[in-house]
């Protein structure tokens, strides 16, 4: 089946700077890669998400990109603001299964003022 | 409109007992699926809806683990002779169409269940 996975598991940075999380999956058969952020207490919230057929997808500050051939994705936010402080989850799916949602370990990230 | 919503918010079970989780899905949403949250980990799959159908079940840990959908709306996650290593955040989603991939997954706040 297939595996995903994320890192860092943990990344600090200061207010206004950008962040990176970077996920790789194994099945060469997904297409469809959506970011989750998961706030304390809470259940996980779809931030952007891409498919395979787009290489990178902008939405504001967050922005997505994907290399299928390396079978990795990424997150980029800029201007890190105190809210952005969450757990980050990459996912991965293919089509014409049950769509179910394999996760990465997520990746706690904690923007400091 | 209303999310996804799950009862109870939190479950505590003396290791043995059966526990019922139940989630309401958003009104319309064809597709539900049911995910396991160990503490620091993401969400694992555990069962997936098609409407009243349940048409994947693969993530199910064990056989004390049973998952319905009736009516094809509500869905109920039942958990029979609880363990500790039960004890997680469970996590309900819905999405709008059949299941064919890609579509977005909204997540319920989620039940925590500690089994003591």
């Amino acid at each position: 089946g297939e595996n995903v996975e994320q890192h860092p598991s943990t990344l600090s940075v200061q207010e206004g700077d950008s962040a990176v999380i970077k996920c790789t999956y194994s099945d060469s058969a997904s297409n469809y890669f959506p970011w989750y952020k998961q706030e304390l207490g809470k259940g996980p919230q779809l931030i952007i998400d891409i498919r395979s057929n787009v290489g990178e997808k902008k939405d504001q500050r967050i922005a997505v990109t994907l290399n299928k051939t390396a079978k990795h994705f990424s997150l980029h936010i800029t201007e890190t603001q105190p809210e952005d402080s969450a757990v980050y989850f990459c996912a991965a799916s293919k089509t014409g299964t049950a769509s179910k949602l394999t996760f990465g370990t997520g990746t706690r990230l904690q923007v400091t003022l | 409109g209303a999310g996804v919503s799950q009862s109870p918010r939190y479950k505590v079970a003396k290791r043995g007992q059966d526990v019922a989780l139940r989630c309401d899905p958003i009104s319309g949403h064809v597709s539900l699926f049911w995910y396991q949250q160990a503490l620091g980990q993401g969400p694992e799959f555990l069962t997936y809806f098609q409407n009243e159908a349940q048409l994947d079940k693969s993530g199910l840990p064990s056989d004390r683990f049973f998952a319905e959908r009736p009516e094809g709306s509500v869905s109920t996650l039942k958990i029979q002779r609880t363990q500790q290593e039960d004890s997680a955040v469970y996590l309900c989603a819905s999405s709008l169409a059949g299941g064919l991939g890609g579509e977005t997954q909204y997540f319920g706040p989620g039940t925590r269940l500690l089994v003591l």
